[in-house]
């Protein structure tokens, strides 16, 4: 099973509203980033925080990380139709160093 | 700055042809990566190399064969495609070590269809 779920699958948002999406994941971390991708191109970096962190800002993007309950939100403020786009996060084990384990995403579409 | 280029963006094979997803980057990166994309299942590792002359298999190898040419190049070669390849293919790559918190730099992606 994937280390790392995005939750909603999908979320659909008047511009100007605050977007929040959620990821949980199963075993201890060292690092968890946050990802973009939009239709039809690669995926962009966005936030990376790591395991002894519990908060970060970028612009209008906070990430937190809860690692008792294993796992981490990313809220958008004030929202615009240019963040429609999929968002992923992605995990890499304490345990291993082979791999980063990205979820299936969450949808966002942000309707003018 | 070009960063991670892939080659070709859309590809469509007949099964059992082979082809050869070409990538190349230009951030003097060491580690690379081959991603496959697919719907619900966010991205999947196929392979990876860590630094120049080594590979390593990821996640869902079986089909594939990588070369890490140089310290630019690291091609993705499908000997004898099946449609269950059928995917979105994405090169990326890191500086330093592979993983370990870096940020991931992504190419643009490669469509394949095997028909």
């Amino acid at each position: 099973s994937q280390q790392g779920e995005e939750d909603p699958q999908a979320l659909s948002i008047q511009e100007g509203e605050n977007a929040t999406m959620n990821c949980s994941y199963k075993t201890s971390i060292n690092n968890l980033q946050w990802y973009r991708q939009n239709s039809g191109r690669g995926l962009v970096h966005l936030i990376l925080i790591r395991s002894n962190e519990r908060e970060k800002h970028s612009g209008r993007l906070r990430v937190t990380l809860d690692t008792s309950k294993k796992s981490s939100s990313l809220l958008i403020t004030a929202s615009r139709a240019a963040d429609t786009a999929s968002y992923f996060c992605a995990t890499d084990a304490e345990t291993s160093y082979d791999k980063v384990i990205f979820g299936p995403g969450t949808s966002l579409s942000v309707i003018p | 700055n070009a960063g991670v280029t892939q080659t070709p963006k859309f590809q469509v094979l007949k099964t059992g042809q082979s082809m050869t997803l070409q990538c190349a980057q230009d951030m003097n990166h060491n580690s690379m990566y081959w991603y496959r994309q697919d719907p619900g299942m966010g991205l999947r590792l196929i392979y990876y190399s860590a630094s120049e002359g080594t590979t390593d298999k990821g996640e869902v190898p079986n089909g594939y064969n990588v070369s890490r040419l140089n310290k630019r190049e690291f091609s993705l070669r499908l000997e004898s495609a099946a449609p269950s390849q059928t995917s979105v293919y994405f090169c990326a790559s890191t500086p330093g070590q592979a993983f370990s918190g870096n940020t991931i730099y992504f190419g643009e992606g490669s469509w394949l269809t095997v028909v």
